[in-house]
């Protein structure tokens, strides 16, 4: 069946450093891939997204990246905050979502 | 404005009760959606409605009814729930199209004693 492996599953950075998180879909015909970020406590929220006609996507400290012939995309977190701690998802989009097990970061003051 | 808000927030309930979950957008989205989450894990879909119609039941068992009473609105109806039954229920919306962004509501935390 369909599945996003998400990596790594834990991320503990230093205020101010980048964040990675990588992950690789397994359903060729998707072109669709929204990355949502989850506090304590509340709903997942949209954050960024891209769609398979681009490579490439920034949105002020966030930056999203697709390889659709390796099946892989990344989300990128420069200049890293306090309040960018939370788990991240990233989704593989269609009729149906399918979610990354998740990446709990930690962004140490 | 893309907001979901889903009422109550907490909910603490006995295996005999019956009680409802709700949820409303404002967005014109015509697809909607009930997830069920665990701690620490991603949410996973339970039903989806695409024009007030049920589309999507993932094997959900009928102790949890869904209902879409109208374009805006949609409800789980809970009776004689399993303590294991206790998660957040996130409700979510988008335009009915493959591909289409779905906006999350922050959720209700239900525990089934």
């Amino acid at each position: 069946g369909e599945n996003v492996e998400q990596h790594p599953s834990t991320l503990s950075v230093q205020e101010g450093d980048s964040a990675v998180i990588k992950c690789t879909y397994s359903d060729s015909a998707s072109n669709y891939f929204p990355w949502y970020k989850q506090e304590l406590g509340k709903g997942p929220q949209l954050i960024i997204d891209i769609r398979s006609n681009v490579g490439e996507k920034k949105d002020q400290r966030i930056a999203v990246t697709l390889n659709k012939t390796a099946k892989h995309f990344s989300l990128h977190i420069t200049e890293t905050q306090p309040e960018d701690s939370a788990v991240y998802f990233c989704v593989q989009g269609g009729n149906k979502l399918v979610f990354g097990a998740g990446t709990i970061l930690r962004v140490k003051s | 404005d893309t907001e979901v808000t889903q009422t109550p927030k907490h909910l603490v309930m006995g295996m005999t009760n019956k009680k409802s979950l709700k949820c409303e957008q404002h967005m014109g989205h015509r697809a909607m959606y009930w997830y069920k989450q665990k701690a620490k894990k991603p949410p996973e879909l339970m039903f989806v409605y695409s024009y007030e119609k049920l589309s999507i039941n993932e094997s959900v068992p009928s102790r949890f009814s869904p209902e879409c009473p109208n374009s805006s609105l949609l409800n789980l109806h809970l009776h004689a729930l399993q303590p294991e039954d206790s998660a957040l229920y996130l409700c979510a919306s988008s335009h009915p199209l493959s591909g289409e962004t779905q906006y999350f509501g922050p959720g209700t935390r239900l525990l089934v004693l």
